[in-house]
């Protein structure tokens, strides 16, 4: 079965420090890789993905993750974060078998401090 | 010009009523999706349509039924509401039926059962 697991559920950093937010997946087919981000009382909005092809993605407002195939992760980065970067962060799989079924990490919040 | 509307936002109610929570995507998407997200953030699939038609229903009571009019709405309701129903419910729509196209979520109806 198909999990995901965010080991961090809090991550603190200054602002203009970078950022790691990490995601491990177990899967035994082909995985498709999403990063969404969640601001307070509002919707989940799509940061990044991983289909196939390079595995360095980069997405929205400056954040980029790996897609590590050995270590079955997809870690996200930010090189320098912003106050208004604080959010909750959610990784989530689909695989080949069902790709309309997203499976979610319970999230990492991540808080920028001044 | 909202892509994934949902309504009410915020509904309140007693244990044991009946309601419903209300979703239009204009986004001309095939598929759509409902998602409870529990206090701890957690985000679980529980029933996705393509075309009107069901192809995913999670370990969902039965008192959950979800109804599709037409492909820019699926409805969520819920009868004999309980305590642990008290969660935030989110609509979302994709594409394409599959993990290649991000989902797009609603803003989300935070569900309170008293």
């Amino acid at each position: 079965a198909q999990s995901v697991t965010q080991l961090d559920s809090q991550v603190p950093v200054f602002e203009e420090a970078p950022v790691e937010l990490r995601c491990n997946y177990s899967s035994s087919v082909s995985v498709y890789l999403f990063w969404y981000v969640q601001y307070p009382n509002q919707g989940l909005q799509l940061l990044l993905k991983y289909l196939s092809g390079s595995t360095l993605v980069k997405g929205i407002n400056g954040f980029e993750a790996e897609f590590n195939k050995s270590q079955t992760s997809f870690h996200l980065r930010k090189p320098s974060v912003h106050i208004s970067d604080t959010a909750e962060y959610f990784c989530a799989v689909s695989d080949s078998r069902n790709f309309n079924k997203f499976y979610f990490g319970s999230g990492t919040k991540l808080n920028v401090k001044p | 010009d909202t892509a994934v509307s949902q309504t009410p936002k915020y509904l309140v109610t007693q244990m044991g009523n009946d309601k419903s929570i209300k979703c239009e995507q204009n986004l001309g998407h095939d598929t759509m999706y409902w998602y409870k997200q529990d206090s701890k953030k957690f985000l679980k699939i529980m029933f996705s349509y393509n075309n009107k038609e069901l192809i995913i229903n999670e370990t969902v009571p039965n008192r959950f039924s979800p109804k599709s009019p037409d492909k820019a709405h699926l409805n969520l309701h819920i009868n004999s509401l309980e305590l642990g129903d008290s969660a935030v419910y989110f609509c979302a729509s994709s594409p394409l039926a599959g993990g290649f196209g991000e989902q797009f979520f609603g803003p989300g109806t935070r569900l309170t059962v008293l």
